[in-house]
């Protein structure tokens, strides 16, 4: 069955910086985008990244456009996002998703996440 | 930027009952390839949300027939017929026919 499952998140001080990890399994992960997204305390849903099945092609949201980087490592199954010049907005819970494939559109599994707190 | 709007933000469904929850986009979410690009999840409270829906109509795996997807181009609703607990949760739509995806702020069903 197909498993998500983030690392890496913490307490940080605002300017600092973190590296999440979402390693996958259950599925053929070279052959899928694999998606950020966040959720800060009591909030909704905000998409934050995706890299597409290659590595070829990224996007990001305005909102973390030039701080945030997403990466992959198709041998070791795992998806990356490197968060630098944390804000305190940036806390939330980061779960990795993984696209719906050719069909494109949707989510169709999520990781449990893991949580970032940017505080002083 | 795609905003996507639920216009109830809570929902209080007598068990056995039908219920419905709508979705509108400021933009068309029909591409030219005839899809409608707009997914429905569901989050239980202390997990992930779960994909329910998607391309406006089709049921995901395992999702029961009781839950459907209607509409086109910015207006879309999610039935939940014979509301049963454990369809309690925040439901999420989310559009995806611009690589910035974004999501509806939700609508909490609880049960009465």
């Amino acid at each position: 069955q197909v498993q998500l499952v983030e690392s890496g998140g913490g307490v940080v001080q605002p300017g600092g910086s973190l590296r999440l990890s979402c390693e996958a399994s259950g599925f053929n992960f070279s052959n899928y985008g694999m998606h950020w997204v966040r959720q800060a305390p009591v909030q909704g849903l905000e998409w934050v990244a995706l890299m597409s099945y290659d590595g070829s092609s990224t996007y990001y949201s305005d909102s973390v456009k030039g701080r945030f980087t997403i990466s992959r490592d198709n041998y070791k199954n795992t998806v990356y996002l490197q968060m630098n010049s944390l804000r305190i907005e940036d806390t939330a819970v980061y779960s990795c998703a993984k696209d719906g494939g050719y069909l494109g559109g949707f989510f169709d599994y999520w990781g449990p996440g893991t949580m970032v707190t940017v505080s002083s | 930027e795609i905003v996507m709007t639920q216009s109830r933000l809570s929902l209080s469904v007598t068990p056995g009952e039908s219920a419905s929850i709508s979705c509108r986009s400021s933009q068309s979410l029909l591409h030219n390839n005839g899809n409608n690009y707009l997914s429905w999840y569901l989050q239980k409270p202390g997990r992930s949300p779960q994909l329910l829906i998607y391309l406006g109509s089709t049921r995901a795996s395992g999702v029961p027939d009781r839950l459907s997807g209607r509409g086109s181009g910015t207006d879309f609703t999610l039935n939940i017929n014979r509301v049963e607990a454990e369809d309690v949760g925040i439901y999420y739509c989310m559009q995806a026919l611009q690589t910035a995806w974004t999501f509806g702020q939700g609508t909490k069903v609880e049960i009465k």
